[in-house]
C-alpha cells in the first residue's frame, strides 16, 4: 500500500496565479479530507468528501479555494488567485467510514509545501 | 462545538525522563481519539487510537495514552524519553458516528535534552 499520495511536494508561485494541489487517497476509503497547517491557526480542516461528494466545506477560507473528487482515486484544491497568506502546508487524509460510522483511523499525505511570494 | 484543548504549548524533559502530554476535549458524547506526531517537515503520524474498550491505549514507539470518561481526556505518556522523541504531538478527535470529522488540538512541541 503506497498510502496517501500527495503531489508537487513543495510549490512556489507568484500572487495572483492558480495553484492546483493533487491528492490520491488509499484505495478502498472512503472519506477524503483536506486541511492546512500554519504556524498561526495550526491545523484547519478545510473540506471533507464521503464517497466523493462534498460534506462540508466551511472551513473553505474564501472564495478562491475550491476541491474537486471526480472520482474515487483522486482530489483536487485550487486556489485562484493565490494570495501570500495562503502560504502553508496543504495536507489530504483518507479513511474508511463504515455505515456504523466506526473508523479504522486516518491516513495523512506527506503534505505540500504551497509558497506563494 | 467540539473542541481539543492542550494546554502545554511547549514542554522540555531530559532523555529518559518520563512524559505525559495533556489532552481534553469538548464533547457531547465519548468520540473517537487520536494522538499523531509530526517532525519537522514531515507528515503526521498516527501514534495510537482510542475508540472504546480498554482505556488504556498503547501505541508505537513505546507510547500510551489513557482515556478518562470523567475528566474528558486522553493524556498521551511515555515512561523513559528518546532524543528521537523531539517532535510536535497532536492530539485529535471525531465524533462516533456520522462523517467522522477529524479536529486536531493546537500541538504540543516536546523538546528532548540530553
Amino acid at each position: 500500500d503506497a498510502g496517501v499520495i500527495q503531489s508537487p511536494r513543495h510549490e512556489v508561485t507568484e500572487m495572483g496565479q492558480e495553484v492546483t494541489l493533487r491528492c490520491k487517497p488509499i484505495s478502498g476509503h472512503n472519506s477524503l479530507f483536506w486541511y492546512r497547517q500554519t504556524m498561526m491557526r495550526g491545523l484547519e480542516l478545510l473540506i471533507y468528501f464521503n464517497n466523493n461528494v462534498p460534506i462540508d466545506d466551511s472551513g473553505m477560507p474564501e472564495d478562491r479555494f475550491s476541491a474537486k473528487m471526480p472520482n474515487a482515486s483522486f482530489s483536487t484544491l485550487k486556489i485562484q488567485p493565490s494570495e501570500p497568506r495562503d502560504s502553508a502546508v496543504y495536507f489530504c487524509a483518507s479513511v474508511i467510514i463504515l455505515r456504523t460510522g466506526d473508523n479504522y483511523g486516518y491516513t495523512f499525505g506527506s503534505g505540500t509545501r504551497l509558497t506563494v511570494v | 462545538a467540539q473542541s481539543v484543548t492542550q494546554p502545554d504549548i511547549h514542554i522540555t524533559v531530559s532523555e529518559g525522563a518520563s512524559l505525559e502530554l495533556r489532552c481534553n476535549y469538548s464533547y457531547g458524547a465519548t468520540p473517537y481519539l487520536f494522538w499523531y506526531v509530526q517532525s519537522p517537515g514531515q507528515g503526521l503520524q498516527l501514534l495510537l487510537k482510542y475508540f472504546s474498550g480498554d482505556t488504556l491505549v498503547q501505541g508505537i514507539k513505546g507510547f500510551e495514552a489513557e482515556f478518562k470518561r470523567s475528566q474528558s481526556s486522553f493524556n498521551l505518556r511515555k515512561p523513559s524519553v528518546h532524543w528521537s522523541d523531539a517532535a510536535e504531538y497532536f492530539c485529535a478527535v471525531a465524533p462516533a458516528g456520522g462523517y467522522n470529522k477529524l479536529i486536531f488540538g493546537a500541538g504540543t512541541r516536546l523538546a528532548v535534552h540530553p
